[in-house]
């Protein structure tokens, strides 16, 4: 069964310091990993995703993730936060071999970043 | 496109009631989603449709769940009868294939039952 785990409820960090959201997942054969952030009373938007390739995948306002293959796990970055970061941000996976399937989230962790 | 279009935004109801949420994916997308928010068990997923047919619903909590899909563009989850324990935000989401592409998600309804 595939699984997603956001081991921090809360991450907190200071406007312009690096901060990394960690992610760790569990799916039977390769995966296709994904990062989505929620801002209050908004839906999910869609921040990046790592199919193949490059483990280190780009993706919106800034952020970056480094999908790790031997630690099973796909944190999320930025090297210099900022205030208007501050969010939940959930990790998600589906198996490369489970095109049918629906993605699957961790609970989420709420990054908050001081000014 | 306008993207995934869920109504009601809000939704309060008393216990007993008949609930509807409505969902009209994004065009061309040819898998829907349902997803359900809360605090205690974060982000689950209720039921998917490939192509207008339901395809796993072992997410669906109870009986009185159902959701359904009568063409492309519109799908409805129904609560009946409602408890204040299904007080959450649903989501319903689309993608164009179910593989590597990201699933792109409505504002969401926020159902609260008294």
């Amino acid at each position: 069964a595939q699984s997603v785990a956001q081991p921090e409820d809360q991450v907190n960090v200071a406007e312009g310091n690096p901060l990394t959201v960690k992610c760790t997942y569990s799916v039977s054969g390769n995966p296709y990993l994904f990062w989505y952030v929620q801002y209050p009373n908004r839906g999910l938007q869609f921040l990046l995703k790592y199919i193949t390739g490059d483990n280190l995948v780009k993706g919106s306002y800034g952020f970056e993730a480094e999908f790790n293959k031997s630690q099973t796990s796909f944190h999320l970055k930025k090297p210099s936060a900022l205030v208007s970061d501050s969010a939940l941000y959930f990790c998600a996976v589906r198996g490369y071999n489970q095109a049918g399937t629906a993605l699957i989230f961790g609970k989420g962790t709420t990054l908050s970043v001081s000014s | 496109d306008a993207g995934v279009i869920q109504s009601p935004r809000h939704e309060v109801t008393e216990m007993g009631q008949e609930v509807t949420l409505r969902c009209k994916p994004i065009s061309g997308h040819d898998y829907l989603f349902w997803y359900r928010q809360t605090m205690m068990r974060g982000l689950e997923l209720l039921i998917y449709f490939n192509n207008n047919v339901p395809i796993d619903d072992s997410g669906m909590p109870e009986d009185r769940f159902s959701a359904k899909m009568p063409n492309a563009s519109f799908s409805t989850l129904k609560i009946q009868p409602s408890e204040p324990r299904d007080s959450a935000v649903y989501f319903c989401a689309s993608s164009s294939r179910a593989g590597n592409t990201e699933a792109f998600f409505g504002q969401g309804t926020r159902l609260t039952v008294v």
